[in-house]
């Protein structure tokens, strides 16, 4: 079955912690990204990458770092930067590099 | 960056009424999406409209392109318990898609 797969499903991180976040998907698209979602919020974007070894910053790009060595991975580091990083974080990815139209399930990220 | 405006924030019907809501913008849009996301999960894409105008349905649902760009609407026939969750637009213009903040929509059986 084709998709997106995220984990893990809820990650907690410690203070002054880098914690990284994993993003999979077996639909060949040549486009993914990363948005942050916070209760009551719609979603940001944080980095997104067109093509392999490439990204660009979204919105919201501080206090992340994303790594885009194979098509089919695209994983997301939170960093200790990141001081608020308490949010749900969804990946998506796509066929033409324009809109985004698969997502994950997303990955729940607290802080102890 | 740039928003949209979503309506209403939150809805509570009965079980077999139809329901509305919509989209703003101050910017022009190319393309208009609309997303509905149940707890815990991501958002599965319901409607894609590409061109101004387009009135374009699945089923139930129907959205359309609104005729100046800077706006859309949903609107759901006949709910059902299912519909219950977080309706979510989305549009992109020359920048990547920007999301509203959501529908939270309940169904009273």
């Amino acid at each position: 079955d084709g998709g997106i797969t995220q984990s893990p499903k809820y990650l907690f991180r410690k203070e002054g912690q880098n914690v990284t976040l994993s993003c999979e998907q077996n639909l060949n698209h040549d486009a993914m990204y990363w948005y942050r979602q916070d209760p009551g919020q719609g979603l940001r974007l944080i980095y997104y990458s067109q093509i392999v070894n490439d990204f660009q910053k979204g919105d919201i790009a501080e206090g992340y770092s994303v790594s885009r060595e194979k098509k089919e991975s695209f994983p997301l580091t939170v960093t200790s930067a990141q001081k608020n990083p308490t949010a749900f974080y969804l990946c998506a990815s796509s066929i033409a590099g324009v809109v985004p139209q698969h997502f994950g399930d997303g990955t729940r990220l607290s802080i102890l | 960056g740039q928003q949209l405006n979503q309506s209403p924030q939150s809805m509570f019907i009965q079980e077999g009424e139809d329901v509305s809501m919509n989209c703003t913008s101050s910017s022009i849009f190319n393309t208009w999406l609309w997303y509905k996301q149940d707890p815990g999960e991501g958002p599965v894409l319901l409607i894609a409209l590409y061109k101004a105008g387009e009135l374009t349905s699945n089923g139930r649902l129907t959205a359309q392109f609104g005729i100046t760009r800077k706006d859309s609407f949903l609107n759901i026939s006949a709910s059902i318990p299912s519909d219950v969750g977080i309706y979510f637009c989305a549009g992109q213009g020359n920048t990547p898609l920007v999301f509203g903040k959501g529908t939270r929509l309940s169904v009273i059986a």
